[in-house]
């Protein structure tokens, strides 16, 4: 079946130490997005990549990392710089620009 | 103003009542609507795309507005497994970030 696969489901990150939240998608598309929501509230955009190699800062990328070196996946690093990750990140992707984007079912980030 | 304005509810709805939501959006160049449905502690799921002509899928029908600047969503019959947030998204050309952007929701619980 197509579709995207993030994981893990849950995280807990501990004081100072960067995580890295992967995202895998077999759905041929071109372009990725990561995606933070915090209880009660819309998402935001964090970073989003059109094509291989490249990406660009969303809304709020302060203190957050990501590649894209293959197609298929668009890994997100949360880095120790992210004073108040706890959040659920959500991954997308979409055939280009326009298009609908179909959502990975999650990480729930939280810190020890 | 924002881009996509929607408002939060929450719209609390007997069993088989007709609910209708509105969504307004800012940029008259924008071309591409949709509707998603997202549950409690789930990502978000497209509902459906809106067309210039309006379309309907079996008790939901999406409208677009362009004069306006409004796209609309009309549940009839409402059951109690509509309880969710839609999720308003419009395209924004030449927007700095995706163009896609996400309206922060609004919250429907049919009750039985």
């Amino acid at each position: 079946d197509g579709g995207i696969t993030q994981s893990p489901k849950y995280l807990f990150r501990k004081e100072g130490q960067n995580v890295t939240l992967s995202c895998e998608q077999n759905l041929n598309h071109d372009a990725m997005y990561w995606y933070r929501q915090d209880p009660g509230q819309g998402l935001r955009l964090i970073y989003y990549s059109q094509i291989v190699n490249d990406f660009q800062k969303g809304d709020i990328a302060e203190g957050y990392s990501v590649s894209r070196e293959k197609k298929e996946s668009f890994p997100l690093t949360v880095t120790s710089a992210q004073k108040n990750p706890t959040a659920f990140y959500l991954c997308a992707s979409s055939q280009q620009g326009r298009q609908p984007q179909h959502f990975g079912d999650g990480t729930r980030l939280s810190i020890l | 103003r924002k881009e996509v304005e929607q408002d939060p509810g929450p719209f609390n709805v007997p069993e088989g009542a007709t609910v209708a939501f509105n969504c307004t959006y800012s940029n008259s160049a924008s071309q591409s609507f949709f509707w998603y449905r997202q549950d409690c502690r789930k990502e978000p799921k497209l509902l459906m795309s809106v067309y210039s002509s309006g379309n309907e899928d079996g008790r939901f029908t999406a409208q677009l507005n362009r004069a306006s600047q409004y796209i609309s969503l009309l549940i009839r019959d409402s059951k109690l497994s509509d309880s969710a947030t839609y999720l308003c998204v419009v395209n924004v050309p030449n927007s700095g970030n995706t163009p896609l952007v996400f309206g922060k929701g609004t919250r429907l619980s049919v009750i039985a």
